[in-house]
């Protein structure tokens, strides 16, 4: 049974500091992962994808994947009030099939 | 708006009543996907087309619910004779299968089962 397992939290981060948020996989056969930003009452949106192993940089965010760990990452720099929300990470296999979700880390980012 | 569109947006019912949710994707998208999120946990697959065709049920799937996409553009999700248990964000997605394939969220349809 695939699976993918966060922290739930909440993790609490000062404002303008590094917001480190991780992802472990079961399913070795997942070859895509994304992370998606969800506020209370709202539905998710995409933040970033990743696919090959190593560090993907967009803006703010980096996403890190390390297949032979079974490990995602998602990093946010100088963090803002505005990025306290859940931050949900998904699998996907090798076939064009449904997203695997973890359960979500709540994140807060104190002022 | 392009995004992707979902109706109604709230749903209250009566617990054996059935009831129908219709989701608009992205129009270039041919691939819709249904999740459903309970509070605290994240998005559970249900469903999945690619043009007119289901090509995946989740075994969540109970007979209750049925999907269809008739002519490959909008989706409707029903669940019949619901249950208190089916009280739920009902999400749907889309993507195309070219490039990253990456799945965008409508805002969902709230049920609540009484």
């Amino acid at each position: 049974q695939k699976e993918v397992e966060q922290n739930s939290g909440p993790l609490s981060v000062p404002e303008g500091a590094i917001a480190s948020l991780n992802c472990t996989y079961s399913d070795r056969g997942s070859q895509s992962f994304f992370w998606y930003r969800q506020y209370s009452g709202k539905s998710p949106e995409l933040i970033m994808f990743i696919y090959s192993n190593g560090d993907k940089e967009d803006g703010r965010f980096t996403a890190q994947l390390n297949k032979a760990s079974q490990y995602v990452s998602l990093l946010i720099r100088d963090s803002q009030p505005s990025d306290s929300a859940t931050y949900l990470c998904a699998g996907r296999g090798g076939g064009a099939d449904g997203l695997t979700f973890g359960k979500g880390t709540h994140l807060i980012i104190q002022p | 708006d392009t995004g992707v569109s979902q109706n109604p947006r709230h749903k209250i019912t009566k617990r054996g009543q059935n009831v129908t949710f219709r989701c608009d994707p992205i129009s270039e998208h041919n691939r819709l996907y249904w999740y459903r999120q309970t509070l605290g946990q994240g998005p559970e697959f249900l469903t999945y087309f690619q043009n007119e065709a289901q090509l995946e049920k989740s075994r969540l799937l109970s007979d209750r619910f049925s999907a269809e996409r008739p002519k490959g553009s909008f989706s409707t999700l029903e669940i019949q004779r619901t249950e208190q248990g089916d009280s739920a964000m009902y999400l749907c997605a889309s993507s195309h299968e070219r490039g990253s394939d990456t799945q965008y969220f409508g805002p969902g349809t709230r049920l609540t089962v009484l």
